[in-house]
């Protein structure tokens, strides 16, 4: 079965200055997706970025970019010139072909002032 | 389109009462999660729908909850009966594909049990 780790409960970044959020998984597909959700006080959840398994480039999506390690299981987000909207709960999640999406823990992130 | 539809928003009923949540997907997908957020636990996956067939059920807690999807733009999660420990936000997802897209999130029902 695949697990999605997050290491970090809660970050905390200064506003304009840039964060990374650490992900790591464990799979035995080859072919596969994975995606950073955030989630706001609002509670909706909301795409934030994907990368597919079989695309070497690392996705980026103006401000938010990962890197996706594929041989170490790594899929960190890095969050450039934060901003106090990024505050929110961020989920790495995994989908392999005709499964299920597997969530991680989640990491609270502040922005601050 | 409007994205993926969930009501109530916010529910509270009483212990041993009926629940039923209701979810209405984005159009054209053919994917749907049923997934419980809890401070606990996270989020958990509850069901998963392919083409409105239940694929993998194994995340339902209990005999007390139970799914369906009558057809491709309605999904319902009924719990019966309700109890304390059910309380936490339900989210329905749908996706496009057979589960080789991103999942699109409604904005969840925060059930309250008392």
């Amino acid at each position: 079965a695949q697990t999605v780790t997050q290491s970090q409960p809660e970050m905390s970044v200064q506003e304009a200055e840039t964060v990374t959020l650490s992900c790591t998984y464990d799979t035995s597909e080859n072919n596969y997706y994975l995606f950073w959700y955030k989630q706001p006080p609002s509670r909706q959840m909301i795409l934030v970025i994907r990368q597919e398994a079989y695309k070497q480039q690392n996705a980026t999506e103006n401000r938010f970019s990962v890197n996706f390690q594929k041989a170490a299981k790594s899929f960190s987000l890095k969050i450039s010139d934060s901003q106090l909207g990024d505050t929110a709960m961020y989920f790495c999640a995994f989908m392999s072909y005709g499964q299920n999406f597997v969530f991680g823990p989640g990491t609270r992130l502040s922005v601050l002032p | 389109d409007a994205g993926v539809i969930q009501s109530p928003r916010h529910e509270v009923t009483e212990m041993g009462q009926e629940v039923t949540l209701r979810c209405k997907p984005i159009s054209g997908h053919n994917s749907l999660f049923w997934y419980r957020q809890t401070m606990m636990r996270g989020l958990e996956l509850l069901i998963y729908f392919n083409n409105n067939v239940p694929i993998d059920d194994s995340g339902m807690p209990e005999d007390r909850f139970s799914a369906k999807m009558p057809n491709a733009s309605f999904s319902t999660l009924k719990i019966q009966p309700s109890e304390p420990r059910d309380s936490a936000v339900y989210f329905c997802a749908s996706s496009q594909g057979q589960g080789w897209a991103e999942a699109f999130f409604g904005q969840g029902t925060r059930l309250t049990v008392v």
